[in-house]
């Protein structure tokens, strides 16, 4: 099956530092990478869709300026979190999909492993 | 996307099956059910998706009701590494993206 890797899987950082998180498909081309932000106990909250070559669209509430993405080719995927804050510490879960007609029908999301970031 | 509702938490016991139930009253005819499921700091993994027949997989069965308004996810034989919360999702086959709710908490007791 497709497999969608990220690095680092943790990250602790010192607030006001910036983070970066990347995707990777390992064996597809990803034309559009999705990325999730998740609390504990709570269920994955949709951050940002993201198409190779274009800007990020981002779900309403989430600062642009506060977390950059780059989708800059069709297998690599990067959040980079600015000016960290403790509140920005949870569990950011990166998915790929390929193109429609790849893999499932409906072109299949395939989910990362996950990168857990804390900010002290 | 449609809305689903799935109960919060449900439990099996080892090697019994279990049934996972999702209801979907707003499903449209070109929505896809998902299954997938997320163990503890994992990403969520793939389980099985259909359309409109019962569909069957390695990992389980989908039950899907004849007006497709709720359907039914089957561990045949539950075992503790299927202990994880399971999300069922919505996904029209042209929309872009996937949102998850809530989702079933299962656990399996020995």
């Amino acid at each position: 099956g497709a497999v969608v890797s990220q690095h680092p899987s943790r990250v602790i950082c010192k607030s006001g530092t910036s983070v970066k998180i990347e995707c990777r498909s390992l064996d597809f081309q990803a034309t559009t990478m999705f990325w999730y932000r998740q609390f504990p106990k709570k269920s994955l909250m949709l951050m940002a869709t993201s198409n190779e070559g274009s800007k990020a669209t981002y779900e309403q509430g989430v600062e642009k300026d506060k977390f950059l993405i780059n989708h800059a080719s069709l297998t690599l995927s990067t959040l980079t979190v600015t000016s960290a804050h403790p509140e920005d510490s949870s569990f950011y879960i990166c998915s790929a999909r390929g193109s429609i007609g790849f893999g499932l029908a409906g072109g299949e999301q395939y989910f990362g492993p996950g990168t857990r970031l804390t900010v002290t | 996307d449609a809305k689903t509702t799935q109960p919060n938490s449900m439990e099996s016991n080892e090697e019994e099956p279990v049934h996972l139930p999702c209801n979907h009253s707003t499903i449209s005819g070109t929505d896809y059910i998902h299954w997938y499921r997320q163990l503890p700091s994992q990403g969520p993994e793939y389980v099985i998706h259909g359309l409109t027949s019962n569909v069957n997989n390695r990992m389980a069965s989908l039950a899907i009701a004849e007006d497709r308004k709720s359907s039914t996810l089957i561990l045949h034989r539950a075992t503790l590494r299927d202990a994880a919360v399971y999300y069922c999702i919505l996904r029209d086959v042209w929309n872009n993206d996937m949102r998850f709710g809530a989702g079933t908490r299962l656990t399996v007791k020995p």
